[in-house]
């Protein structure tokens, strides 16, 4: 079946630095749509971005991501790291658009200082 | 934004009891789901429910387990009876067609 793999435990960061965390992905489906999903503490899990297009940089809220169909990657990055992006960051794949049946990764636990 | 209610937040019940979690979508959403996270690993779709009827549900939702949306109340997931490996966290989602999921917080189910 599908799977997704994340960088595990916790990523420790300082403010202002750059912040990659990174997914993989196993499929078989030729097209897979690709998220990211935040769960800040005591929040519900709220969709960050998504990609379909293959080679095509999607960015919401500070955030970048490119899907790499060659490697299966979806790497969430973002140039300077706040305080305010300490949260669980999952990476989930879908086969819809609306991501109907998510296949998410264990998570990776972001903790920016100052 | 919109917001998807799970009541209660954590539930503390012995092995065999029924349980029924309680979760109250965003309110022009079609489409509801349950995914369950035991601790330490990642969330697992368990159902998707449309119209009225189960659209799909994976190995995990076993037959102990159903759910219903009766006259646009509650959605509920029911648990009965409830074994050990129950215990969980079980996130309640919600969208319309060809838009993006809304989570809820979820709710800590303790089976005991």
């Amino acid at each position: 079946g599908d799977s997704v793999t994340q960088t595990e435990g916790l990523v420790t960061l300082t403010e202002g630095l750059p912040v990659m965390l990174n997914c993989t992905y196993q499929t078989i489906y030729s097209n897979p749509f690709l998220f990211w999903y935040v769960q800040h503490l005591n929040e519900s899990p709220r969709l960050l971005l998504k990609s379909f297009t293959d080679n095509k940089r999607t960015e919401h809220q500070g955030f970048h991501a490119t899907l790499h169909k060659s490697s299966s990657s979806f790497h969430l990055q973002k140039s300077s790291a706040q305080l305010s992006d300490s949260a669980l960051y999952y990476c989930a794949l879908s086969v819809d658009s609306a991501g109907n049946k998510l296949t998410f990764g264990i998570g990776t636990r972001v903790l920016v200082r100052p | 934004g919109p917001k998807v209610l799970q009541i209660p937040s954590h539930q503390i019940i012995d092995m065999g009891q029924m349980v029924t979690l309680n979760c109250d979508p965003v309110s022009n959403h079609l489409y509801f789901y349950w995914y369950k996270q035991i601790l330490g690993q990642q969330m697992e779709f368990l159902v998707n429910f449309y119209n009225g009827k189960v659209m799909e549900k994976s190995k995990l939702f076993k037959d102990q387990f159903s759910v219903e949306r009766p006259d646009g109340s509650y959605f509920t997931l029911k648990i009965q009876p409830t074994a050990l490996e129950d215990s969980a966290v079980y996130f309640c989602a919600s969208s319309q067609s060809n838009e993006r999921l809304f989570f809820g917080h979820g709710t800590k189910l303790s089976v005991l």
